[in-house]
C-alpha cells in the first residue's frame, strides 16, 4: 500500500532562516505531487505542484521554492523565512483521481 | 476561476442529531468534487469523491450528494467521533494531468454527547 511522509513534523524558525521541509511517497511510481499551505481556520492553498522529476509549476508567487530530485520525493524550500510563511504545510499524492495526504508539517516562523 | 465555498463555517450538533453542510462550487466543466476530513493537527482524510449531477456515496452516518451548483454532505445521527472540519474540493477539466484541487474553507463540526 502507498504511504506518504512528511518530515520534520514540527519546526520553530527565525525570520530571515533557511527553510527545506521533505516529502516522500511509498509504494507508487511516477506519482503527482502538491504542496499546499494552510492557515489557521483556513482552507488548502496550493502552492506547487509536479507531474515528474525536475517538473515544477508554481501556484502563487512567493519566497518559498520547490524541487523533485526524485521520482517520489519533493522539498519545500526557502532562503529566507518571513513572519508570514508560518502555517501548517501539507503534501499530497495523486493517486488515480484522488489525492491523499500526509502528516504535515507545523511551521512557526517567530 | 474556480471557486468552492463552505457553508456553514462552524456547526454545533448534539449526538443524534442530523444535519448537512453545504459546498458550493463554480468551475469551468467538473471533473470531480471530493470530501475530505480533517482531524485538528493532522493532514486531511479523503471520504468521498463524486462525479456527476445526482451521484450519492454513503460510507457509515455519512452521505455525500451532487447537484450542478453545489454537494451536500449528509450526517445522520452523528456521534462525537464525528466532530472534525470537513473540506470540499473541486477538479477542473482544465487541470489535465496536473489534476489540481480547489479548496473551499471547510466546516468545523462539533458533536456533544
Amino acid at each position: 500500500s502507498q504511504t506518504i511522509h512528511q518530515w520534520p513534523a514540527t519546526l520553530v524558525q527565525p525570520v530571515g532562516s533557511p527553510l527545506s521541509l521533505e516529502c516522500t511517497v511509498e509504494g507508487t511510481s511516477n506519482p503527482n505531487l502538491y504542496w499546499y499551505r494552510q492557515a489557521a481556520g483556513r482552507g488548502l492553498q496550493l502552492l506547487f505542484y509536479s507531474v515528474g522529476i525536475g517538473q515544477i509549476s508554481s501556484e502563487v508567487p512567493q519566497n518559498l521554492s520547490a524541487s523533485r530530485p526524485q521520482d517520489r520525493q519533493f522539498i519545500l524550500s526557502s532562503k529566507k523565512l518571513l513572519l508570514s510563511d508560518s502555517g501548517f504545510y501539507l503534501c499530497a499524492w495523486n493517486g488515480g483521481e484522488t489525492q491523499y495526504f500526509g502528516p504535515g508539517t507545523r511551521l512557526l516562523v517567530l | 476561476e474556480d471557486q468552492v465555498t463552505q457553508s456553514p463555517e462552524a456547526l454545533r450538533l448534539q449526538e443524534g442529531e442530523s444535519s448537512s453542510l453545504n459546498c458550493s462550487y463554480t468551475v469551468s466543466g467538473l471533473r470531480g468534487l471530493f470530501w475530505y476530513r480533517q482531524d485538528p493537527g493532522k493532514g486531511p482524510e479523503f471520504l468521498f469523491t463524486l462525479y456527476s449531477a445526482g451521484e450519492e456515496k454513503e460510507k457509515e452516518r455519512l452521505k455525500a450528494t451532487l447537484t450542478k451548483k453545489e454537494s451536500f454532505l449528509h450526517i445522520t445521527a452523528p456521534k462525537p467521533e464525528d466532530s472534525a472540519t470537513y473540506l470540499c474540493a473541486v477538479q477542473a477539466g482544465s487541470s489535465g494531468s496536473a489534476r489540481q484541487l480547489t479548496f473551499g474553507s471547510g466546516t468545523q463540526l462539533t458533536v456533544l454527547p
